[in-house]
């Protein structure tokens, strides 16, 4: 069972590049998620999609774009990379779910270093 | 905004000694999550506190989530090296928007030596 697989695994850019990271997962969840994580400020939340051709944006959203045109497929896109990017960027999937918040499925991680 | 605050950020311990994690806010949480990371790793689910008041164990791992649900702790029993990781408290908010959004903590890094 893949579960949440994300490409690349690592990636170096110059200032002003562009890139699209892919995450798929295989569980058929409705939602995904994008999140960045730096040193002691744990995950935040970038984007985020709760079906199939819906978006909507987290808590730092600027510098990024999204789109989620198939269910199992969710593209988090830089348009012009800046070092304050560098940063380890984890998808997630969950079932939705009610008060008791569902159970986020990560990915490995994709590290990314902005030059 | 809602924030967690988790502390200490970073533990280092013998194996056998136990430890305590906590993780507070000013805010009201519907259910508050654990996580655990490994190096490399995406991190995994470990238990989800819905009821203020409520303790949950797993093997030697108790979490206790507080009677005005801002706040929640991870102990450790006997700590052993295969706990070494990064906990993440995450808070469930108690505004019922779709998308299961969660605010995570900024990690506790746990070192256990042999």
């Amino acid at each position: 069972n893949a579960g949440v697989t994300q490409t690349p695994k690592f990636r170096v850019l110059k200032t002003g590049q562009s890139m699209t990271l892919l995450c798929a997962q295989d569980m058929n969840h409705e939602y995904m998620y994008w999140y960045r994580q730096d040193p002691g400020m744990g995950l935040r939340l970038i984007h985020y999609s709760v079906g199939e051709g819906t978006t909507a944006k987290g808590e730092v959203p600027d510098g990024y774009n999204v789109s989620r045109l198939k269910k199992q497929n969710f593209l988090l896109g830089l348009e012009s990379a800046a070092p304050s990017q560098t940063s380890v960027y984890f998808c997630a999937s969950s079932f939705p779910s009610g008060g008791a918040g569902g159970e986020l499925f990560f990915g490995e991680g994709s590290r990314l270093t902005v030059l | 905004t809602q924030l967690l605050e988790q502390s200490p950020q970073f533990l280092s311990i013998q194996e056998g000694e136990n430890l305590t994690v906590y993780c507070n806010s000013s805010s009201v949480f519907s259910s508050l999550q654990w996580y655990r990371q490994e190096p490399g790793e995406g991190p995994v689910l470990l238990v989800t506190v819905v009821t203020g008041g409520e303790v949950k164990k797993l093997k030697r791992l108790t979490f206790q989530f507080g009677d005005a649900r801002k706040d929640s702790s991870l102990h450790i029993t006997a700590a052993q090296p295969g706990d070494t990781g990064l906990y993440l408290c995450a808070g469930v908010s108690m505004i019922k928007a779709a998308g299961n959004k969660l605010t995570f903590g900024g990690g506790t890094r746990v070192l256990v030596k042999p």
